[in-house]
């Protein structure tokens, strides 16, 4: 089945300072990869939908200048999460949408997520 | 607007009982249906989904949903409950017309007692 994979897995960062998240499809081409925050015990939280080669699409209450998306290819999607702060301390987890399958009928792979603390 | 219902943020049942998650949702156009599985530190595996055709779908590791339109339902449901079941559990829906826009129930943490 199609692949996606996140780097790093977990990070510990200083306040004040940025953290880059990578997020790559293995084995397909994802022309849209989200990317979602998860609190412990609760659910997905959508942060914003990235498209290659265009600007990414954020959620309501999401500061973009905060979280920087990039998607540069159609395998590579990254978050940077800049002057982070200890409340940004959270899981977070890309999906890709398998460009292949396409349609409505498209089906989004997780990606195991980033564990990001923040002290 | 969409909106997915989960009953339950935690059941519990033994090895080799019935496990039944329900998951409830609201749609103004027909929905396409999933459910995911989410094991401690790790992303979402998917379960099955629902898209078009056949109202009872059958995913990995035994688990099976039904599609009730009338009910608007997808509960998730699986004969015997095995150990390595206990897992939280995602249900979620998306417009057949929105290109991957997923929206997420807030999940079912199932624990599987020996």
């Amino acid at each position: 089945g199609a692949v996606v994979s996140q780097h790093p897995s977990w990070v510990i960062c200083k306040s004040g300072t940025s953290v880059k998240i990578e997020c790559r499809s293995l084995d397909f081409q994802a022309t849209t990869m989200f990317w979602y925050r998860q609190f412990p015990k609760q659910s997905l939280m959508l942060m914003a939908t990235s498209n290659e080669g265009s600007k990414a699409t954020y959620e309501q209450g999401v500061e973009k200048d905060k979280f920087l998306i990039n998607h540069a290819s159609l395998t590579l999607s990254t978050l940077t999460v800049t002057s982070a702060h200890p409340e940004d301390s959270s899981f977070y987890i890309c999906s890709a949408r398998d460009a292949q399958t396409g349609g409505s009928t498209d089906t989004q792979y997780f990606g195991p997520g980033t564990r990001l603390t923040v002290l | 607007a969409q909106s997915v219902t989960q009953l339950g943020s935690h059941v519990s049942v033994s090895e080799g009982a019935l496990v039944l998650l329900r998951c409830n949702y609201s749609s103004s156009v027909p929905p396409y249906l999933f459910w995911y599985v989410q094991y401690p530190n790790q992303g979402l595996q998917l379960l099955l989904k629902y898209t078009t055709g056949a109202t009872l779908v059958k995913g990995i590791n035994g688990f099976e949903a039904e599609f009730k339109k009338s009910e608007t339902s997808f509960h998730l449901t699986k004969p015997s409950a095995h150990m390595s079941d206990a897992a939280e559990y995602f249900c979620a829906v998306k417009r057949g017309s929105t290109l991957g826009r997923l929206y997420f129930g807030r999940g079912t943490q199932l624990t599987v007692w020996p």
